[in-house]
């Protein structure tokens, strides 16, 4: 059963820890996703990866860093720099970068 | 900055009447995608459009991109309690796809 998963579903957090969240796909794609989902805002992208050992920033990567060590799997750490971190984390990957996006079903991170 | 402005933002119906969400850029796109997320749920892709005024039909949901490739809409016919959702468009540019703000759509059976 090809997909991608996203753990935990739930996460709860202090203030001044460093979280990491999980993005893992079987689908072969090479091109994967971090996007922050706050209400009335839409999707917002944080970093993005082609390759394997290789990441872009997105619009929003203040605060959070990620790693490709793995095809498939692309881990976003949300750090205490991260000013308001409570939000829903969608991963996504594609298999060209220019093609539709097939999404987790995210993570919802809240930082007491 | 890059936008792809989403209007409206919220919209209420009554079920069997028809919804309307719209797109727009100030800046041409390759193509517009379509996505669909359920409450509680993640975003799913619906449809893309890569032609100048080209028009797709699922169902009930009619897709159309600008002849400018500035703008789209989507359009349900007569909604359902199915229907109900936020609906994002994403917009191609420049190799980077930029999402609407969404429409999110409640319908009263």
């Amino acid at each position: 059963d090809g997909g991608i998963t996203q753990s935990p579903k739930y996460l709860f957090r202090k203030e001044g820890q460093n979280v990491t969240l999980s993005c893992e796909q079987n689908l072969n794609h090479d091109a994967m996703y971090w996007y922050r989902q706050d209400p009335g805002q839409g999707l917002r992208l944080i970093y993005y990866s082609q390759i394997v050992n290789d990441f872009q920033k997105g619009d929003i990567a203040e605060g959070y860093s990620v790693s490709r060590e793995k095809k498939e799997s692309f881990p976003l750490t949300v750090t205490s720099a991260q000013k308001n971190p409570t939000a829903f984390y969608l991963c996504a990957s594609t298999p060209d970068r220019v093609d539709t996006q097939y999404f987790g079903p995210g993570t919802r991170l809240t930082v007491l | 900055g890059q936008q792809v402005m989403q209007i409206p933002q919220y919209q209420h119906v009554q079920e069997g009447e028809d919804f309307t969400t719209y797109c727009n850029s100030s800046t041409t796109l390759s193509n517009i995608q379509w996505y669909k997320q359920r409450p509680g749920g993640h975003p799913v892709f619906l449809i893309q459009l890569v032609k100048s005024g080209e028009v797709k039909k699922q169902k009930r949901l009619t897709f159309q991109f600008g002849e400018a490739k500035k703008n789209s809409s989507l359009h349900i016919t007569a909604t359902q309690t199915t229907d109900v959702g936020t609906y994002f468009c994403a917009g191609l540019r420049g190799g980077k796809l930029i999402f609407g703000q969404g429409t999110e759509l409640s319908v009263k059976p």
